[in-house]
């Protein structure tokens, strides 16, 4: 079945304990994203890769850092958690072949983290 | 910072009734307009990805179109029922950085029975 994973998809840790959040896609994209989601602000991108080695910083991308060392992993790593990292965060991927990006982009099932 | 503005930002509307709301961005350097469908609980759901002025896209009783010299998209949705309960997101490509995408924050419909 072609989708995008995540894990884990429920975290509570606490201030400055490192955390990495895995995603995986099946679906041989080029494209890669992660975003975080809270209440009245709708989904911002943190960081998205157009291919393996490629990663560029989207509109948050403070207290992250992400990785794209083979097309199907993308994760997100939290070096120093605070609490103003506590949000919903999906990972999601498109085809993008060619530097098309107008296409569908399938999002994970969303990692619910709490940093205490 | 691009702007992506979504209104209204929450719609109650009576099972059967029709309604549509709107997505706002900005009207030059545009690449791509994509409409998403999030119910609770779960992951959003891709709906359409408009790429041309004048696109209308249309899938069931929900339909779409697009005006990118004055930068706007309208989603109509015809006949609701409970099961479109959800938030509607757009999101925004733009050129110089087609890449790079810009959420706008939903507008939340619920449809009562």
């Amino acid at each position: 079945e072609a989708q995008v994973t995540q894990n884990p998809r429920y975290l509570i840790t606490v201030t400055g304990k490192k955390l990495t959040v895995t995603c995986s896609q099946n679906m041989n994209h080029e494209y890669m994203s992660w975003y975080r989601q809270d209440p009245g602000l709708g989904l911002r991108q943190i960081y998205y890769s157009m291919n393996v080695e490629v990663t560029d910083k989207g509109d948050v991308p403070e207290g992250y850092k992400v990785s794209r060392k083979e097309k199907r992993n993308f994760p997100l790593i939290l070096e120093s958690p605070s609490p103003n990292q506590t949000s919903l965060y999906f990972c999601a991927s498109s085809l993008a072949t060619q530097g098309i990006y107008a296409d569908t982009q399938y999002f994970g099932p969303g990692t619910r983290l709490t940093v205490l | 910072i691009l702007n992506v503005e979504q209104s209204p930002q929450s719609l109650h509307v009576q099972e059967g009734d029709s309604t549509n709301f709107t997505c706002s961005f900005p009207s030059s350097n545009f690449y791509a307009l994509h409409w998403y469908r999030w119910e609770t609980a779960k992951s959003p759901e891709a709906l359409f990805v408009m790429t041309l002025n004048g696109d209308e896209k249309k899938k069931g009783r929900i339909s779409a179109t697009l005006n990118t010299k004055e930068g706007y998209s309208y989603l109509y949705i015809k006949g609701s029922q409970p099961e479109d309960s959800a938030t509607y997101l757009c999101a925004f490509r733009g050129y110089s950085s087609a890449s790079k995408i810009i959420f706008g924050s939903g507008t939340r419909l619920s449809i009562r029975p």
